[in-house]
């Protein structure tokens, strides 16, 4: 079964700087990849979709990249700001959308 | 409304008890899904319908879990003689299309004591 590895320890980092996190995913590559933000008590909210033939994809302050050869997606937030602060799911789709543990994320003022 | 709402939000259940949770999908949403979420992990997938018809299971736990969508709208996720293990918040959530960008409601929180 497909395994995705994210970041465990949360990421802190100060505003203002870039915010970057990683997904890794064994065996085969996704037909895509989404990134979902989440705070808590709440569901998790979609932000982007990268497709399998895609490198790079953006929106506003964020940025996706996919490098199926090293099996990683990585999610890039710049000049990050305090309400950023959440847990980021990576969740690629194979049978079904497989989630991340995901990785919590702390920017301070 | 405008989003995925679900009910209850909380739900505490003596063990060996049967629970219902509902949720109610964004209108015109053909597609609808459930996960369960143990806390300090991400969502695990149980069940996916499209319209009515369940078309993957494959991630429900035992054969306590049944899930229903009789008229392809609200969704029932039944849990029966709940044990302790079955504590999480359960997520519904919908999309226009099977996995494109999935709207999630706030999850209902439950408790098996």
């Amino acid at each position: 079964s497909q395994k995705i590895e994210q970041n465990s320890e949360a990421l802190n980092i100060q505003e203002g700087k870039t915010a970057t996190l990683t997904c890794n995913y064994t065996n085969y590559s996704p037909a895509y990849l989404q990134w979902y933000r989440q705070d808590p008590g709440r569901g998790p909210v979609f932000l982007l979709l990268i497709r399998e033939n895609e490198k790079e994809k953006r929106k506003e302050r964020l940025k996706v990249t996919f490098d199926t050869t090293l099996k990683q997606s990585l999610f890039h937030i710049t000049a990050s700001q305090p309400a950023d602060s959440a847990t980021y799911l990576c969740a690629p789709l194979y049978s079904t959308l497989t989630f991340g543990k995901g990785t919590m994320l702390l920017v301070s003022p | 409304g405008a989003g995925v709402s679900q009910s209850p939000r909380y739900k505490v259940a003596k063990r060996g008890q049967d629970v219902a949770l509902r949720c109610d999908p964004i209108s015109g949403h053909v597609s609808l899904f459930w996960y369960q979420q143990a806390l300090g992990q991400g969502p695990e997938f149980l069940t996916y319908f499209q319209n009515e018809a369940q078309l993957d299971k494959s991630g429900l736990p035992s054969d306590r879990f049944f899930a229903e969508r009789p008229e392809g709208s609200v969704s029932t996720l039944k849990i029966q003689r709940t044990q302790q293990e079955d504590s999480a918040v359960y997520l519904c959530a919908s999309s226009g299309y099977r996995g494109v960008e999935q709207f999630f409601g706030p999850g209902t929180r439950l408790t098996v004591l």
